[in-house]
């Protein structure tokens, strides 16, 4: 199985500000990496996929990078509806696997 | 619009079983993998299983494995979670998941999973 890292645990930044998350993977992953924002009392929303691409409706703020077992997840000027709870996923291999979190928090 | 509704959810005791359905609308439900998510309240998201749009393909979590079963009937629309031999860390709100080759795209609402004597 393979484990995914997310870090930090809780990310405080202003609104107006980039914030950076990071995830790990404890293999390669190619580039089969999403990112899902989840807000308090809603399910996860897809943003990322494919490492790099912004699903339907999201907005250009929001960018990732990497692969192989390295990704990041890039939000350059965070606005009020940004601040979640942030999940990657691995979709490469089956058992399918995600990270345990980011809160992006305001600070 | 897609649609994922899930049900079938409630309090069950340890040992017990339960059903969950999953029924997809707003698109062609037979053209697209399927999964189980699950997330216990304030905690992270775990994969239950999932199933290929044939399924020809299932897979399950370590953690279900031998005690859940997933089946879909593309003619209704449906997907299903069959549960065995509940315990109390089975507790949780699943969730179905659409899945695009690329991530999961949709998600319902979840189901709350709630095992307890």
């Amino acid at each position: 199985e393979i484990v995914m890292t997310q870090f930090p645990a809780t990310l405080s930044v202003s609104p107006g500000e980039r914030a950076t998350l990071s995830c790990r993977a404890s293999q390669s992953v190619s580039s089969n990496l999403a990112w899902y924002q989840q807000k308090r009392g809603q399910a996860p929303r897809l943003v990322i996929y494919g490492a790099s691409s912004r699903a339907t409706g999201v907005p250009a703020r929001f960018s990732g990078r990497g692969s192989g077992t390295e990704f990041t997840l890039t939000i350059s000027s965070l606005q009020s509806e940004d601040f979640a709870v942030y999940y990657c996923q691995q979709y490469n291999y089956w058992p399918i696997t995600f990270g345990q979190g980011t809160r992006l928090e305001i600070k | 619009e897609v649609q994922l509704v899930e049900s079938g959810g409630g309090l069950v005791q340890p040992g017990r079983s339960l059903r969950l359905s999953c029924a997809g609308s707003g698109f062609t439900f037979a053209d697209y993998a399927v999964h189980w998510v699950r997330q216990t309240p304030g905690k992270g998201l775990e994969w239950v299983g999932g199933i290929s749009w044939n399924s020809v393909s299932i897979g399950y979590a370590d953690s279900v494995k031998g005690r859940f079963s997933i089946s879909r009937d593309n003619a209704k629309n449906s997907l299903y979670l069959q549960m065995n031999s509940l315990r109390a860390e089975d507790s949780a709100l699943y969730y179905c998941a659409k899945d695009i080759y690329n991530g999961f795209e949709s998600w319902g609402q979840g189901t709350l999973v709630t095992v307890s004597s």
